[in-house]
């Protein structure tokens, strides 16, 4: 399968700090997604990216197919952003996704 | 349009035992897949059902089987549960318009 890689492990951020999360894959994807993971367990997906740049109110994301990683741009944190964020990949004619180990963001007042 | 929704969201079954999980796909979405999280980890694919059949397997064991309705909702069936079979069980659909994959809440099963 697909390795997928994301960095940092953990982050700690005061409010109203940015940040950036990064995920790197190792083979061609057509799918790419960034999802978020509240305290709940429910992923919340943030974006469907296989390549290019979105942007989605204070959050944005970019995936560079070509060279193989994504990153997932925060601006202006918020205490609601806490929780773990997960990038998933699915390869050419894959019919499942490939998760990362997560970032876990701690976004303190 | 409705999201994706499982049931129950919490359940505690005895080693040895059987457990079915249910899920309905969101709204349009034709396929449904399977992920176990065990704790501090990423989701692992279990397996994909498209049109009533199995469409894709990860490595799990066969004890590990589901099924799919006309309808698109579909279970997830766990025979002789084991203690590290504990773990909060996924559910995403999709549709084949290639626009990503909608997760569920979650089944978050405890075996003792």
């Amino acid at each position: 399968g697909i390795q997928v890689e994301q960095s940092p492990p953990d982050l700690i951020l005061q409010e109203g700090a940015n940040s950036t999360l990064r995920c790197n894959f190792s083979d061609s994807v057509n799918n790419l997604q960034w999802f978020h993971q509240n305290p709940w367990g429910q992923l919340i997906n943030l974006f469907y990216i296989p390549s290019g740049t979105k942007q989605n109110g204070r959050l944005s994301a970019t995936t560079v197919a070509t060279e193989r990683y994504s990153l997932l741009y925060i601006s202006s944190s918020q205490t609601t952003d806490s929780g773990v964020y997960f990038c998933a990949v699915g390869g050419t004619g894959a019919n499942n996704l490939f998760f990362g180990t997560g970032t876990r963001l701690t976004v303190i007042p | 349009e409705t999201g994706v929704t499982q049931s129950p969201t919490h359940l505690i079954k005895t080693r040895g035992q059987q457990v079915t999980l249910r899920c309905s796909s969101q709204s349009g979405h034709n396929t449904v897949s399977w992920y176990q999280q065990a704790l501090g980890q990423g989701p692992q694919f279990i397996f994909q059902y498209y049109r009533e059949e199995e469409n894709g397997r990860g490595n799990f064991p066969p004890r590990f089987s589901g099924l799919q309705f006309p309808n698109y909702s579909s279970e997830l069936n766990v025979n002789a549960l084991e203690l590290d079979d504990s773990a909060l069980y996924l559910c995403a659909s999709s549709s084949n318009r290639g626009r990503g994959y909608t997760f569920g809440s979650g089944t978050r099963l405890t075996v003792v």
